[in-house]
């Protein structure tokens, strides 16, 4: 697998606070994810990065931001946690047009 | 937007048994790709296809293209209990770097 982890691993937050999640690659990929997986979805783009400080909407981006200030890392902030952000967030990394690496996910629960 | 569609949602199968899931873009496909993820576990690669009809085999597992670059499918023949997991597909598009997942079929092995 390629290095790339996340953190933290699992978290427990109350609604309207906020909540950042961090994705660390070492491989030195252009390209960053982040998705969510909830039951029946499969795994849905919320935004991605195509270099540093560039980025991008994927299709559930609305009460999500994201940033990337260096190669390595690609941070996904929650402004104000509600409770249809629980969920399981997957990072991932990859060179554009070929496969995806993911990394291990973050179980996010908003109470 | 581009939306892709996988079915069955579930599949039991007897161990020793053969199956098939099946993957159908919205929109024609620069790639699709498969992915495996074990429960618990993160998605992990298993294949890239990028040409029309395109066939490949890994042991057990065959994958295909369409003709049409809009659908494929993914059949493994002689089921194991290792085989267990959900087997998401993700199509590219042409215009850009990012993934559309299936909903994912979840594999159930009867030994």
């Amino acid at each position: 697998d390629a290095g790339i982890t996340q953190s933290p691993r699992h978290k427990v937050t109350e609604t309207g606070t906020p909540v950042t999640l961090r994705c660390h690659q070492t491989e030195n990929h252009r390209y960053m994810y982040w998705y969510r997986q909830d039951p029946g979805h499969g795994l849905r783009l919320i935004h991605y990065s195509y270099g540093v400080k560039d980025t991008d909407k994927g299709e559930v981006s609305d009460g999500y931001s994201v940033s990337r200030s260096k190669t390595e890392d690609f941070l996904l902030t929650l402004e104000s946690a509600t409770s249809s952000q629980t969920s399981v967030y997957f990072c991932a990394t990859g060179q554009g047009m070929g496969e995806q690496y993911f990394g291990p996910g973050t179980r996010l629960t908003v109470t | 937007g581009q939306q892709v569609m996988q079915i069955p949602q579930y599949q039991h199968v007897q161990e020793g048994e053969d199956f098939t899931t099946y993957c159908n873009s919205s929109t024609t496909l620069s790639n699709i790709q498969w992915y495996k993820q074990r429960p618990g576990g993160h998605p992990v690669f298993l294949i890239q296809l990028v040409k029309s009809g395109e066939v490949k085999k890994q042991k057990r597992l065959t994958f295909q293209f369409g003709e049409a670059k809009k659908n494929s499918s993914l059949h493994i023949t002689a089921t194991q209990t290792t085989d267990v997991g959900t087997y998401f597909c993700a199509g590219q598009g042409t215009a850009g770097n990012k993934l559309t997942f299936g909903g994912g079929t979840r594999v159930l092995v009867k030994p």
